[in-house]
């Protein structure tokens, strides 16, 4: 696609209940990020893909939070058993070179979770 | 380890007047700098980077920022802001050691008329 795609824009649950948030870059870009933005605070870095492995894993916050990729394209966040501290928006970024060379990091929209 | 720091969590400023964002950042291997705005209700885009040769860097709507090495800042100025620069700004740092791209927490700039 043109840019990068997330879905759902908006995603409300239970807490308790599991939550995938999908992310599909553009294409040919072989990085892949995900950041978690809570009302008032930064970018949280979560994890960073590049290709289908994941050299960076250290911002997930809990084994609840896990992320894959294949294909070296489309990416998926799962939260298992939402708690309400995970409500935020959760963005998602793509790079055309290793690693940010290039300088550009292009985002989607963001998917905005809400816990109840 | 790599941490960005941006000074102002808020920024009130009159139209037309300069601005400047500070961030400063930590790094003990060299480091990619960037500034991306986020105008309400949108997503994140690049306002400008840094990554080798002049350290005064300039970006779109008239942004400018300087990387100085000694003081490990980056900070983001412009001469006379619009209403319409109201938004969201955020330093970065990149460091090829790590791959990762961190935020500073963010500066709101709200322009008032």
């Amino acid at each position: 696609g043109a840019g990068v795609s997330q879905s759902p824009s908006n995603k409300v649950t239970e807490k308790g209940k599991d939550v995938e948030l999908r992310c599909d870059p553009i294409s040919g870009h072989t990085a892949l990020y995900w950041y978690r933005q809570s009302l008032g605070q930064g970018l949280e870095f979560l994890i960073y893909f590049q290709g289908n492995s994941a050299p960076d894993k250290s911002g997930l916050p809990s084994d609840r939070f896990s992320a894959e990729r294949t294909g070296g394209s489309v990416s998926t966040l799962t939260i298992q058993r939402t708690q309400q501290e995970d409500s935020a928006v959760y963005l998602c970024a793509s790079s055309a070179g290793p690693s940010g060379y290039t300088g550009e990091l292009f985002f989607g929209e963001g998917s905005r979770l809400t816990v109840l | 380890a790599q941490s960005v720091t941006q000074l102002d969590s808020q920024v009130p400023v009159f139209e037309e007047a300069p601005v400047e964002l500070r961030c400063n950042y930590s790094s003990s291997v060299s480091v990619y700098l960037f500034w991306y705005v986020q105008y309400p209700n949108q997503g994140l885009q690049l306002l400008l980077k840094y990554l080798s040769g002049s350290t005064l860097v300039k970006g779109i709507n008239g942004f400018e920022a300087e990387f100085n090495k000694s003081q490990t800042s980056f900070h983001l100025r412009k001469p006379s802001v619009h209403i319409s620069d109201t938004a969201e700004y955020f330093c970065a740092a990149h460091s090829s050691n790590t791959g990762k791209l961190i935020f500073g927490q963010g500066t709101t700039l709200q322009v008032k008329p």
